[in-house]
Order: structure tokens, then sequence, then C-alpha cells
């Protein structure tokens, strides 16, 4: 059953603490992407990989990193530097490799994350 | 900058009713255009989305959009929604050489039964 997952699903942690979200695909994708999705501000991109040990930054990376070791996971931290991490997190990825008549990105299925 | 921006945020209909959400997008050059939903509880999915070509495409479970590049246009269309259409939708859009998707805010789309 090919797809995207993530987890947890719910994610509590306390201020000044870090914390890593994880996504894995099976779906043999080179590029992977974070997203964050804020109630009425759409989803916006925190770290895109296009490919293994390859990661840059997003519209809003600051107070994030990620890693790509394996092309299957591309696991995101949040740092304690992220003022305001409260939101629900979306991975996605991209097949580069199709013709842009199809290409499209597949999203997983989310980590709520709250801090406490 | 590349942008794209959604006109509604939130939308009630009652079932049987015509939809129509708007999306506009600043891109220069070829653009990618995408709609996606969120149904309550599931994942982001595709809904349809243009390339090139017609520019009318017509996507799952009876949605339509039109690509209008005078007015840079991508409206989101389905002449009858049903119940099971309520849900958050999405347009995005990405330039033709650069795979990252830009988002609008987001519609609420409520069907009332």
């Amino acid at each position: 059953d090919g797809g995207i997952t993530q987890s947890p699903k719910y994610l509590f942690r306390k201020e000044g603490q870090n914390v890593t979200l994880s996504c894995e695909q099976n779906l043999n994708h080179d590029a992977m992407y974070w997203y964050r999705q804020d109630p009425g501000q759409g989803l916006r991109l925190i770290y895109y990989s296009q490919i293994v040990n390859d990661f840059q930054k997003g519209d809003i990376a600051e107070g994030y990193s990620v890693s790509r070791e394996k092309k299957e996971s591309f696991p995101l931290t949040v740092t304690s530097a992220q003022k305001n991490p409260t939101a629900f997190y979306l991975c996605a990825s991209r097949d580069p490799r199709t013709s842009s008549s199809t290409d499209t990105q597949y999203f997983g299925p989310g980590t709520r994350l709250t801090v406490l | 900058a590349q942008s794209v921006s959604q006109h509604n945020h939130h939308v009630i209909l009652s079932e049987a009713a015509s939809l129509e959400l708007g999306c506009n997008y600043s891109y220069g050059g070829t653009v990618n255009l995408f709609w996606y939903v969120q149904y309550p509880g599931q994942h982001l999915q595709l809904l349809l989305k243009y390339f090139s070509g017609d520019p009318l495409v017509k996507g799952i479970k009876g949605f339509e959009a039109e690509f209008i590049k005078s007015k840079f246009s991508f409206n989101l269309r389905k002449p009858s929604v049903q119940w099971s259409d309520t849900a958050e939708y999405f347009c995005a859009g990405s330039s033709i050489n650069d795979y990252k998707l830009s988002f609008g805010a987001g519609t609420t789309v409520t069907v009332r039964a």
C-alpha cells in the first residue's frame, strides 16, 4: 500500500523543547516537502528536498531544520527558536522524473503540533 | 513575487446549488495550476490540474476549472453540489521550472442538506 505516512498524528510539547516530526514515503519519489497550515493562511512551504542529502529553505524556514539522509524519509525538527509553532504540519512528495503533465505533489495525513 | 489568491473565505450553499470558487495567480511565464481539496479528517488530495492545452480542465467528483490567461484566473466550478462536497478547497500554482507550490488561503465550503 503506497503512500506517505506522518507520525504522530497529534503532538504536544512544552515551550523551549525541540520536537521532530516524521515523514516517510514508499512512492520512490525523489522530492519531498514540508508545509505548515494555519487557519486562513493556506499552506506555506517550510523546507523542500529535491534529492537525498540536499534540501533548500522555503518561505518560512526560520526556527525549523530538516535532514534527508534517505530517499524515503524527510524529518522536520521544530526548534525552540520557532516563535509560533502550534500548527498543522503537512508533508508531501513528488516524482520530478515524471513529465510536467503528470507532475503532482502527494500529501500525507499531517501532524497537529500544539505547544503548551 | 509569485502568489495565488482566493476570493472567498467561507461559502455556504444548499444542496443542488452551483458552486464557483475564485482563484487568481500572479506568475510570470508559464504556470502550472492546481485545485486541492481537504475533506474533514482526510488527506489533502488533488481535484484537478492545468499544465497546458485545453483551458477547461475536468477533475474528480464533477469539478471543473477554467484557465483564463487574460484574467490570470483559474476558477473552480461544480454545477450541482452535494452535502459530501463540504470541505476546504485550496488553489495552488507553480512556475513550470520551479515545482514549489504556492497556495491560496483556502475556501471553506459548507453544503447544507
